[in-house]
C-alpha cells in the first residue's frame, strides 16, 4: 500500500475485555514498531520486529500486552482484559530495515483505544 | 541501551523569532538521529536526520540539526518560525548497529502571531 494502515482508527472498549489492532505495514518492509502515545507524553516503545529475528518485547508494560507479525508482513497488537490506563492513541511504524538509509520509520495514522 | 531527552516540554516564540528544540541523547555506540514532527490532528513524519558524513543536516521548510558528538546533541534549529510550524517535535535516536527507534518525550512547540 501507499502507507503504513492501522486499524480501527478508534477503539471504545469496557474494562476487562480483549482488544486486537491492527497494522499493515508499506510492502516490503521488514522492520516493524509499535508505540503507545498517551495524552501530553511522548512515544513509549512497545514492541519492534525486524525480519526474521526474535521481537525486541522490552516496551511491554505488562503480561496482558503481546504482539505478533504473521509472514513478517501484517501485525496484531493484543490487549488483554484491558484497564483504563490502557487508554492511548497506539502508532505502528515500519522501516525498511537496518543500515543507514533503510531507518527511516513511516507511521500509521494510530487507533485511538478508550476503555470505559 | 540507548535514551533521548528533550530538555523543553513547552516552547512558545512569537513569529518571526529564531527557535531551537534541543535534544540529548545517551549510547554507547555509533547512532543515527532524527526529528519527527506531528502537526495537529496528523499522524508524526520525519523531518530530517543525520546518518553520516556532514554534520548539518536541513530540511526543506528551513529547519536545521547540528549532531555533536561530544556533547551528545541534536539540537533541531530555524532562523524565523513561521505560525504554521505550530506542532509537536520529537527527536529519536537508532544505534547503527540496528537497534530499535527510540524516541524522546517530545517538545510542543507553538507560535505565537
Amino acid at each position: 500500500g501507499a502507507g503504513v494502515s492501522q486499524s480501527p482508527s478508534n477503539k471504545v472498549t469496557e474494562k476487562g475485555k480483549d482488544v486486537e489492532l491492527r497494522c499493515d505495514p508499506i510492502s516490503g518492509h521488514t522492520a516493524l514498531y509499535w508505540y503507545r502515545q498517551s495524552l501530553g507524553q511522548g512515544l513509549e516503545f512497545l514492541i519492534y520486529f525486524q525480519g526474521n529475528s526474535a521481537p525486541d518485547k522490552s516496551g511491554l508494560p505488562s503480561d496482558r500486552f503481546s504482539a505478533e507479525r504473521t509472514g513478517g508482513s501484517v501485525s496484531t497488537l493484543t490487549i488483554q482484559r484491558t484497564q483504563q490506563e490502557d487508554s492511548a492513541v497506539y502508532l505502528c511504524a515500519s522501516s525498511l530495515g537496518q543500515g543507514a538509509g533503510n531507518t527511516e520509520a513511516f507511521f500509521g495514522q494510530g487507533t485511538r483505544l478508550t476503555v470505559v | 541501551a540507548q535514551s533521548v531527552t528533550q530538555l523543553d516540554s513547552q516552547v512558545p516564540v512569537f513569529e518571526e523569532a529564531p527557535v531551537e528544540l534541543r535534544c540529548n541523547y545517551s549510547s554507547s555506540v555509533s547512532v543515527y538521529l532524527f526529528w519527527y514532527v506531528q502537526y495537529p490532528n496528523q499522524g508524526l513524519q520525519l523531518l530530517l536526520k543525520y546518518l553520516s558524513g556532514s554534520t548539518l543536516v536541513e530540511s526543506i521548510n528551513g529547519f536545521e540539526a547540528e549532531f555533536n558528538k561530544s556533547q551528545t546533541s541534536f539540537h533541531l534549529r530555524k532562523p524565523s518560525v513561521h505560525i504554521s510550524d505550530t506542532a509537536e517535535y520529537f527527536c529519536a535516536v537508532s544505534e547503527t548497529s540496528g537497534s530499535r527507534l527510540t524516541f524522546g518525550e517530545g517538545t510542543q512547540l507553538t507560535v505565537n502571531p
